[in-house]
């Protein structure tokens, strides 16, 4: 079956220090990969996604991911972290189902950044 | 500004009643999309419709049904709230093979 992995449910940062937060797939074929925040009391909202191309993403917020195929993962990076975003951050993975691209979610990662 | 709304965002039922959330885009996008959020179980989905008059069933859905008789609406109904149906439901948007668009969510309890 295809999915991602958040093996961290939880990551604390101080502010201004870097972030990493964790995602892993198992797709067959070119995986289209996505991360989505969300914020308290609120829907996802989109960061940035990898379809193909440069392996490093940009995307909103300031965020990066990095693309690893040898590896399997689809990091999300920031290089100074913000009290502001701390969240909960969902890695993603579009699969294809007899003609219907659906989303495949992680199970989260809170990240907390400390002032 | 194109939007999608859900309502009610707040929803307190009792075992064995209909419920039905509503879900409004103004994307004009075909595919419409219902979540629901537990914790440790990440984002799973309900129901989805790639337009009008087409529903589809995704991988948590018993109890669960949808209908799409125009392009902004996709209402789900618990025909039977349940005790395991207490969570948060999320309803999305999209144009096919692009990001999804999400609600605000409708926190949902069944006593």
């Amino acid at each position: 079956a295809q999915s991602v992995a958040q093996p961290e449910d939880q990551v604390n940062v101080a502010e201004g220090n870097p972030l990493t937060v964790k995602c892993t797939y198992s797709v067959s074929g070119n995986p289209y990969l996505f991360w989505y925040v969300q914020y308290p009391n609120r829907g996802l909202q989109f960061l940035l996604k990898y379809i193909t191309g440069d392996n490093l993403v940009k995307g909103s917020y300031g965020f990066e991911a990095e693309f690893n195929k040898s590896q399997t993962s689809f990091h999300l990076k920031k290089p100074s972290a913000l009290v502001s975003d701390s969240a909960l951050y969902f890695c993603a993975v579009r699969v294809l189902n007899t003609g219907f691209q659906k989303l495949v979610f992680g199970t989260g990662t809170r990240l907390l950044v400390s002032p | 500004d194109a939007e999608i709304t859900q309502s009610p965002r707040h929803k307190i039922t009792e075992t064995g009643r209909q419920v039905t959330l509503a879900c409004h885009q103004t994307w004009n996008h075909n595919n419409m999309f219902w979540y629901r959020q537990d914790l440790g179980h990440g984002l799973r989905l309900i129901h989805y419709s790639y337009g009008v008059q087409d529903t589809n069933k995704g991988e948590v859905s018993d109890g669960y049904s949808v209908s799409r008789s125009n392009t902004e609406d996709l209402p789900l109904t618990l025909e039977s709230a349940a005790s395991s149906q207490t969570s948060v439901y999320f309803c999305a948007s999209g144009t096919r093979g692009d990001e999804q668009f999400f609600g605000p969510g409708t926190r949902l309890t069944v006593l």
